[in-house]
């Protein structure tokens, strides 16, 4: 499975958007980028994926350059309850896979007042 | 909240001991996942089963075993424990066995004294 780069930390102003980059260089074709956060020892939150295409739901948006090799998660209006570890993950789809995720260290994001 | 439901929420026991986790998937939902977080290895894949069948296995120890039961539910089995199986234990649910977002539970915390 392709390996991600994410910051350690990133702060954010409430109310303002975080974007929170990953690095994903050696991807494949067939793999997706998904995005989960944890919350305070909470168990990991889904959050989206894409596989090249730019992607939004009610939580947040997903652009994945046209190389495939990097992501941003963006949070359009970042609020407290945002703070959380944020990981970035690849994983493949081919019915010859699993479902597994495979957890980085992820990206501590503080959203402060 | 998930849909994901885990028991119990916290467990001690002693050493040596062993102890069982529960977990029942969202409605509908035909794979379940075992994941272990501990403060020095971060988020663990451990095992997986799909409609009752092992389907993968991560870093899970010879001292553990799971099994996905008729209903769907599964039970995570922890023998012989030591210190360091002192960790959240979290289950996941996905409605197929590759595809497709997980949903976690809240997980259980488990002391080994």
């Amino acid at each position: 499975d392709a390996k991600t780069t994410q910051p350690t930390s990133m702060d954010c102003a409430e109310g303002r958007a975080a974007n929170l980059p990953c690095n994903h260089s050696t991807i494949s074709g067939n793999e997706y980028v998904y995005w989960y956060r944890q919350i305070h020892s909470q168990g990991p939150q889904y959050i989206i994926h894409g596989l090249k295409n730019n992607e939004t739901n009610e939580m947040a948006s997903l652009i994945i350059t046209e190389d495939r090799k990097s992501s941003t998660l963006i949070l359009p209006h970042a609020t407290l309850r945002d703070t959380a570890v944020y990981y970035c993950i690849v994983k493949p789809q081919g019915s010859s896979n699993t479902g597994k995720l495979i957890f980085g260290q992820g990206t501590t994001l503080q959203v402060k007042p | 909240d998930s849909g994901v439901t885990q028991t119990p929420k916290h467990l001690i026991t002693a050493t040596g001991q062993r102890v069982t986790l529960r977990c029942s998937p969202r409605s509908g939902d035909l794979s379940v996942y075992w994941y272990q977080q501990s403060l020095d290895q971060g988020l663990q894949f451990l095992i997986q089963y799909y409609n009752g069948e092992e389907r993968a296995k991560g870093n899970i120890l010879e001292r553990f075993s799971a099994q996905q039961f008729p209903d769907l539910h599964s039970e995570l089995n922890l023998s012989s424990l030591e210190l360091g199986d002192s960790a959240l234990y979290f289950c996941a649910s996905s409605q197929m066995g590759v595809m497709g977002e997980q949903y976690f539970g809240p997980g259980t915390r488990l002391t080994v004294t």
